[in-house]
């Protein structure tokens, strides 16, 4: 089974900063099947990047994604108020495709 | 509007059983690839199982092997998920969301979520 590790745990910002969050692999990890989720309270997860940097219909291009091999990062490149979330990044190259263990990004 | 409507959640008693059902609107479910995942209260997302098009394959992650029967009915555009041997390490909200037409996709269509709790 692929661990991915995401760092911080809580990232603190205000509105207009950048944030940036990283996911690290056990195991490398093909950039095709990489993803990344945001999730607020009370929703459902909401896809943002798959194939580690290709962002989802209608999500906005302030969110980017990179990396390659074990270790992969989503950037947020001006925060604003709806963007403060937890975000999860996944792997679906080897199953289980499991997900990181998410990082809070609040409100400074 | 393309959705996805998670429904048969509910207390549970340690040791029984649990089925839920996820409904899919304004998409042919016979097309995709369809994932179950669970988020325990308070914590993160996990992966639970994956079933293809016609049901023929399935993947599951071991913490539900020998317990669970994952099946759909196209016809219903309906997908079903039967979990036995409950315990409370199995209490969380369960989600279905739509894979694509590999089983290698990202999950880009989530339902609400049902709510599984087991207790006594």
């Amino acid at each position: 089974e692929i661990v991915l590790t995401q760092s911080p745990d809580t990232l603190s910002l205000s509105p207009g900063e950048r944030a940036t969050v990283s996911c690290r692999a056990s195991q490398s990890v093909s950039t095709s099947y990489f993803a990344w989720y945001q999730q607020k309270p009370g929703q459902a997860p909401r896809l943002l990047i798959f194939g580690a940097s290709s962002r989802a219909t209608g999500i906005p291009d302030r969110f980017s994604g990179s990396g390659s091999g074990t270790d992969f990062t989503l950037t947020i490149s001006r925060l604003e108020p709806e963007d403060f979330a937890i975000y999860y990044c996944q792997q679906y190259g080897s199953s289980p495709f499991t997900f990181g263990g998410g990082t809070k990004v609040e409100i400074k | 509007e393309v959705q996805l409507v998670e429904s048969g959640g509910g207390l549970v008693q340690p040791g029984g059983s649990l089925r839920l059902s996820c409904a899919a609107s304004e998409f042919t479910l016979s097309s995709y690839w369809m994932t179950w995942v669970r988020q325990a209260p308070g914590k993160g997302l996990e992966w639970v199982a994956i079933i293809n098009q016609d049901g023929s394959e399935k993947y599951y992650v071991d913490s539900v092997k020998g317990r669970i029967i994952l099946s759909r009915d196209n016809a219903k555009n309906s997908l079903y998920f039967q979990l036995t041997s409950l315990r409370a390490e199995d209490t969380a909200v369960y989600y279905c969301a739509r894979g694509g037409i590999t089983r290698r996709d990202a999950l880009d269509i989530w339902g609400q979520g049902t709510m599984v709790t087991v207790s006594s």
